[in-house]
């Protein structure tokens, strides 16, 4: 069965400043790796996803993770903030075994950018 | 890129009333199609998949008297919240991947309160 570790429930950077979301996973099959983004009282939006092709993929709004099979991590990271990228970040894995897919979500990290 | 949408965006019900949820995928198909509720500030907890054309499987804890779901067509999953109670106000969100894909793309959410 898989899992999702968010590390940090809250992350605080100030704008124009790097952003660092980590995620860890564990996973029995190769998994595929997604980062969601939802902005306050909306929905969620695929920031970027992993499917076994290249392990740095780059999203939406200048966001990209690296997939590192060695430490089981899949991080989100941005050279610089905007206010707008303040929001609810969710690291997802998906598996698909015998029984189906399974799509796992992080407990989320809320990121605040602050003037 | 695929859209789902949801409606209502957000409903307002007494307690006992039921509340009906419609989850579409405009333009793609989806013979799967899942639930989620999320709780404030909290991450996002499967409750069903909807399959078209049978019986929806839910998740342990998750009456199915209570929420019903229907997949009626290839593009409409509904859920419904029969004798809504104030602890089912919440924030309910569906999903469906695209197929041939593992990618989940999400509703915009409804947000439920029951008085």
């Amino acid at each position: 069965a898989q899992s999702v570790t968010q590390l940090d429930s809250h992350v605080s950077v100030s704008e124009g400043t790097p952003v660092l979301l980590r995620c860890n996973y564990s996973s029995s099959y190769s998994p595929s790796l997604f980062w969601y983004v939802q902005h306050p009282n909306k929905g969620l939006q695929l920031l970027l996803k992993y499917t076994s092709a290249a392990t740095l993929v780059k999203g939406i709004n200048g966001f990209e993770a690296e997939f590192k099979k060695s430490e089981t991590s899949f991080h989100l990271t941005k050279p610089s903030a905007h206010m707008s990228d303040a929001a609810e970040y969710f690291c997802v894995v998906s598996e698909t075994d015998n029984y189906g897919q399974n799509f796992v979500f992080g407990p989320g990290t809320r990121l605040s950018v602050l003037p | 890129g695929a859209v789902v949408s949801q409606h209502p965006s957000w409903v307002i019900c007494k307690s006992g009333t039921s509340v009906k949820i419609e989850c579409r995928s405009l333009d793609f198909q989806a013979t799967t199609m899942f639930w989620y509720r999320q709780f404030p500030k909290q991450s996002l907890m499967l409750m069903a998949t909807s399959n078209e054309g049978s019986k929806a499987t839910y998740e342990q804890g998750v009456e199915k008297d209570k929420f019903l779901i229907n997949h009626a067509s290839l593009t409409l999953s509904t859920l419904t919240v029969t004798s809504a109670h104030p602890e089912d106000s919440s924030f309910y969100i569906c999903s469906a991947p695209r197929s041939g894909t593992d990618t989940q793309y999400f509703g915009p959410g409804t947000r439920l309160t029951v008085l």
